[in-house]
């Protein structure tokens, strides 16, 4: 089955860039979304189609995807973005009804 | 605005059957499709499947495909998860998400934590 494979955790200081990686063998075709989730809250959309941001996301997330690595980069990281973050993609199949996955997730430290 | 609202957290005994929902608002519920993730305790996100429910076309996870059904009812917009028969390793958070055609998972419900102890 299809995979993504994101390191377990990061750790920056705050107003440090810290970069996530997600890397998966379908990804140069294949768009990369990214969700932050906080202690005990639903998770929350912060880019898809590799970079794009959804309104009210700040402008310090960024996004890029090359070969088979998606990352997430937080330039100027604050102690509120201190969350787990997962990147989520789809297999070859393509469409909505294609296999979809969740990476492993990446728990960002901010201290 | 979109909201998903999902059913009440569950306690349960092996065995039991359950099914949890998910109640659409503040979009057209027929023409997005609404996938289901699992969260065990302290452990990350799994993809379990999807449903379309303008006709019902579902897809599973393999690693679900025969132990939970996700079904809707788009006269009322609500999708349900359901398990005939549930054990210990069931026992975790629920969410229920719109899938948007570009924006992935746009929309989460506040989740249903399932707890399955004897």
């Amino acid at each position: 089955s299809y995979e993504l494979t994101q390191p377990p955790s990061v750790s920056v200081s705050p107003g440090q860039t810290a970069r996530i990686t997600c890397s998966g063998d379908a990804l140069p075709k294949k768009y990369a979304y990214w969700y932050q989730q906080k202690s005990g809250q639903a998770p929350v959309l912060v880019l898809y189609e590799d970079s794009k941001r959804p309104s009210g996301i700040p402008e310090r997330f960024s996004g890029s995807s090359s070969g088979t690595m998606a990352t997430l980069t937080i330039s100027g990281a604050q102690v509120e973005d201190e969350a787990d973050y997962y990147c989520y993609s789809t297999d070859n199949s393509g469409n909505s009804r294609g296999n979809w996955v969740f990476g492993g997730g990446t728990k960002l430290t901010v201290l | 605005e979109v909201q998903l609202v999902q059913s009440g957290a569950e306690v349960k005994k092996p065995g039991d059957s359950l099914r949890i929902s998910c109640e659409g608002s503040g979009y057209n519920f027929t023409t997005y499709w609404i996938a289901w993730v699992r969260q065990m305790p302290g452990k990350g996100l799994e993809w379990m499947g999807i449903i379309y429910p303008g006709d019902s076309d579902t897809k599973y996870s393999p690693s679900f495909q025969g132990q939970v059904t996700i079904s809707a009812d788009k006269s009322i917009s609500t999708a349900y998860l359901q398990w005939t028969s549930l054990k210990a390793s069931d026992t975790a958070m629920y969410y229920c998400a719109r899938a948007h055609p570009r924006m992935g998972l746009d929309y989460w419900g506040q989740g249903t934590l399932v707890t399955v102890s004897s």
